[in-house]
């Protein structure tokens, strides 16, 4: 594989279900972050990771966990998925955090999930 | 609060010159970022910006002015498939990145 790839591409899923998210890159890029995007809207941090081993809350966090085992995978999990969380998730990547040293952010195909 | 302000759609024309502005206010900045998604995709990177002033690359320009707290992105010699949304992206204090609504851009032939 080359890049970021995200599975599933599309789900849809019952309201109360669990739902994990899953996101792998093989560029050993040292952060990783989540997105939702929604119709209007920009893209929003749900959380991110600087380095394997560390995660923190981005600006729309709640009803979302993520973990950071190691630098290749970075899954997103929803604990009891609610209608509110239907939207397109990006996982991205990047060298360092944005905008250090000019680092852009490589994006995964994202995941369109519609709760119900 | 943090904000990036661009407009929501533009039309032009295939062959001609586009500018699609970008206003900010965040706290802090580490460099403004522009990247282009095609409808169903995935964003992709077209420029950054730290300091003042033109970067050019290829048909694709972008500007920055911090005290204005103002950007654009220059499309030359428009192409259909430059059709797309493009997004304005700021780095703030915490290399975190605030991102614009995008602005969807429609190529008329």
């Amino acid at each position: 594989i080359a890049g970021i790839t995200q599975a599933p591409t599309s789900q849809i899923l019952a309201a109360g279900r669990r739902m994990t998210l899953r996101c792998t890159q093989d560029m050993r890029h040292n952060a990783m972050y989540w997105y939702r995007q929604d119709l209007g809207l920009g893209l929003r941090l749900i959380h991110y990771s600087n380095t394997a081993g560390t995660t923190g809350k981005g600006e729309v966090p709640d009803g979302y966990s993520v973990s950071r085992a190691n630098t290749d995978d970075f899954p997103l999990t929803l604990a009891s998925a609610v209608p509110s969380q239907t939207s397109v998730y990006f996982c991205a990547s990047s060298d360092s955090e944005a905008g250090r040293g000019g680092n852009e952010q490589f994006f995964g195909p994202g995941t369109r999930l519609t709760v119900l | 609060g943090q904000n990036i302000d661009q407009p929501t759609e533009m039309t032009a024309t295939e062959g001609a010159i586009v500018q699609i502005n970008c206003t900010y206010q965040t706290s802090g900045f580490n460099g403004l970022f522009w990247y282009q998604q095609h409808a169903g995709e995935a964003p992709t990177f077209l420029s950054y910006n730290v300091l003042d002033g033109l970067e050019e690359k290829g048909r694709f320009s972008s500007f920055l002015s911090r005290s204005k707290g103002y950007s654009y992105l220059l499309l030359k010699e428009l192409q259909m498939k430059d059709s797309a949304s493009y997004l304005c992206a700021v780095s703030d204090s915490n290399y975190q990145l605030i991102w614009g609504a995008g602005t969807k851009l429609i190529i008329k032939p």
